[in-house]
């Protein structure tokens, strides 16, 4: 099975904040990375997919970027509903795994 | 609107067996490989099995092999998991998913359903 990574584990940040979250495979992956926003209570949101693919209704203050290994995820400036937990998830083997999660709070 | 709706979700004994279902709409489920993801309590998320359009490949983690089914009917719009067996690390909210094909992406969640496995 391949092993997705994120750092960091949690993260606290302020409204109008730049972040970064990192998400590492234990193999190449190419580009088949989705990146999921969770909400407490809440079902998991597609962010971006194909690593740097915006989905569908998603403010562009999101972006990912990356391949074979490394991945990023960055919010260019935090707005108060972007506080969540953010999953990396691989989609070229099953079983299709998710990183362990960061959470980002104030 | 896309809608997915799981039922199923229950306390169960250990050793007991549960089956799920995830009714879909507004968009082609016929069409779309579909998934079963769950997520402890105060866990990450943890993908489970996935099923092909007309059910001719189907995948699961190691941990359920053996022990849940999944199935699905176009006809009924309905994705389904058959549970049986079911141990305490099971316990989680079950999701399902549009997506999961190679490469593919989870557009669409439903709410999720509540199983619990206790004495």
């Amino acid at each position: 099975d391949i092993l997705m990574t994120q750092s960091p584990s949690s993260l606290s940040a302020s409204v109008g904040d730049r972040v970064t979250i990192t998400c590492r495979a234990s193999q190449s992956i190419t580009y088949y990375l989705n990146w999921y926003q969770q909400k407490p209570g809440k079902a998991p949101k597609l962010l971006i997919y194909a690593a740097s693919s915006l989905q569908s209704g998603v403010p562009s203050r999101f972006s990912g970027s990356g391949s074979g290994t490394d991945f990023t995820l960055t919010i260019s400036s935090l707005q108060p509903e972007d506080f969540a937990t953010y999953y990396c998830q691989q989609t070229v083997s099953t079983p299709q795994t998710f990183g362990q999660g960061t959470k980002l709070d104030i | 609107e896309v809608q997915l709706v799981e039922s199923g979700g229950d306390l169960v004994q250990p050793g007991g067996s549960l089956r799920l279902s995830c009714a879909a709409s507004g968009f082609s489920f016929s069409s779309n490989w579909m998934t079963w993801v769950r997520q402890a309590p105060g866990r990450g998320l943890e993908w489970v099995a996935n099923i092909k359009q007309d059910e001719s490949e189907k995948y699961y983690v190691d941990s359920v092999k053996g022990r849940f089914t999944i199935s699905r009917d176009n006809a009924k719009n309905s994705l389904y998991l058959q549970m049986n067996s079911l141990r305490a690390e099971d316990t989680a909210v079950y999701y399902c998913a549009s997506g999961g094909a190679v490469a593919g992406r989870y557009s669409y969640w439903g709410q999720g359903t509540l199983v619990t496995v206790s004495s």
